[in-house]
């Protein structure tokens, strides 16, 4: 049974660029949320993905943009990248709007 | 707003040392506490949680106790191995929070033979 897919694994962005991440949830899972983890620090929330809508935010500009396909898989976009949006991305994705979070291995992006 | 403590790192231990990593809690009302495990390269991964007051997770030889009294949720083992050598959070979900988890800044547990 797959985990949380998460691609790539890798990428390096020139400043002011725009990347996408994409996030395949655990078979049978239908919420997807999204964590940037800076190095050195613990994962922060960046939003939730539920029925295809947003459905809770974190503390983001909104340079930061998703979505949710009816496949339950999920985008993550960044515009206008900054230096400081160097991080790894996390993908965590449940059943339901509750708890029993499995995260994936995470995309590393880098921001030159 | 809700947050997490944990203590700083690194901690360096040897093979069959005691272990406790202290994590208290910020939050209103009653959270549920969770410890989440970052092996090297890899995700995070659930290693125990309790959702109520005096509850107390474990899993894998980890313990830990909801305390409300004090706020706390302190990670022990009582043998540590070299495998356990990675990074650990704490972490809580909250009324305030919803269903996101805000996390420590973690602890990373280096463990030799």
């Amino acid at each position: 049974d797959a985990g949380v897919t998460q691609s790539p694994t890798h990428l390096i962005k020139t400043r002011g660029q725009q990347v996408t991440l994409r996030c395949s949830p655990k078979s049978g899972h239908d919420t997807v949320s999204w964590y940037q983890q800076a190095l050195g620090q613990g994962p922060q929330f960046i939003f939730q993905y539920y029925e295809e809508e947003e459905r809770q935010r974190g503390n983001f500009p909104d340079r930061f943009s998703g979505h949710q396909f009816p496949n339950y898989s999920s985008e993550l976009n960044v515009n206008a990248l900054l230096l400081g949006d160097s991080a790894l991305y996390l993908c965590a994705s449940s059943q339901g709007l509750g708890y029993g979070y499995t995260f994936g291995s995470g995309t590393r992006l880098t921001v030159v | 707003g809700d947050s997490v403590t944990q203590m700083e790192g690194p901690v360096t231990l040897s093979e069959e040392a005691f272990l406790t990593i202290n994590c208290t809690y910020t939050a209103t009302g009653y959270p549920s506490l969770f410890w989440y495990v970052q092996y090297p390269g890899e995700g995070l991964q659930l290693l125990l949680k309790a959702t109520k007051a005096d509850d107390k997770g474990s899993n894998k030889g980890f313990e830990a106790t909801y305390r409300k009294e004090t706020t706390s949720f302190h990670l022990e083992k009582g043998s540590v191995q070299v495998s356990d050598s990675a990074v650990y959070f704490c972490a809580l979900t909250s009324n305030q929070a919803g269903t996101a988890l805000i996390f420590g800044k973690g602890t990373t547990l280096s463990v030799s033979s």
